[in-house]
């Protein structure tokens, strides 16, 4: 069964610097993966998606992903944090079916 | 409309009643997916349609959670007899085949269920 891995439940950085939000996955097939993000009180909204097309996946907002087979790992980063970035973000992988999710990250930035 | 659309926003059930939860899904897509989503977790899979078909109801917790999409169009997730475990928001995502070979989903704000 396919599965992501979030690694930290929250992560903190100062506006300006860098964000890094790790994802692992587990799938026996080519997966697709996914990262969203949840704003208070809102519904997911799609930042980036991994479609085998090409490794390094560039999103909205500034954000990308690289995909590692080597590592399972589909991480999210940002060169530079903006306030508006704060939120829960959250990794998946999916088929044709169901979507599977992680348990989330809340990033805070700080001014 | 241009995106989906779900109701109410927030519901209030005493234990023991029954809900409907409503979803509108986007004009246009076949398949339409609900997720339950507990306080500081991630979106936990529920059930998926596949126009008026339910392919997969593999995530629904219990009996008392029961989905339906007549029409193929708008859905709706009730649940029957309310636990307290049963509060949650309620995502509701409709999807689409993409130029690229995949699926997006497109999610909805949620419905906030609370039984007390």
């Amino acid at each position: 069964a396919q599965s992501v891995t979030q690694l930290g439940s929250h992560v903190s950085v100062s506006e300006g610097a860098l964000v890094l939000l790790r994802c692992n996955y587990s799938s026996s097939v080519p997966p697709y993966l996914f990262w969203y993000v949840q704003y208070p009180n809102q519904g997911l909204q799609l930042l980036l998606k991994y479609t085998s097309a090409a490794t390094l996946v560039k999103g909205i907002n500034g954000f990308e992903a690289e995909f590692k087979k080597s590592e399972t790992s589909f991480h999210l980063t940002k060169p530079s944090a903006h306030m508006s970035d704060a939120a829960e973000y959250f990794c998946a992988v999916s088929d044709v079916g169901d979507m599977r999710f992680g348990a989330g990250t809340r990033l805070t930035v700080k001014p | 409309g241009a995106g989906v659309s779900q109701s109410p926003r927030y519901k209030v059930a005493k234990r023991g009643q029954d809900v409907a939860l409503r979803c509108d899904p986007i004009s246009g897509h076949v398949s339409l997916f609900w997720y339950q989503q507990a306080l500081g977790q991630g979106p936990e899979f529920l059930t998926y349609f596949q126009n008026e078909a339910q392919l997969d109801k593999s995530g629904l917790p219990s009996d008392r959670f029961f989905a339906e999409r007549p029409e193929g169009s708008v859905s709706t997730l009730k649940i029957q007899r309310t636990q307290q475990e049963d509060s949650a928001v309620y995502l509701c995502a409709s999807s689409s085949f993409t130029s690229d070979s995949t699926y997006e989903q497109y999610f909805g704000p949620g419905t906030r269920l609370t039984v007390t």
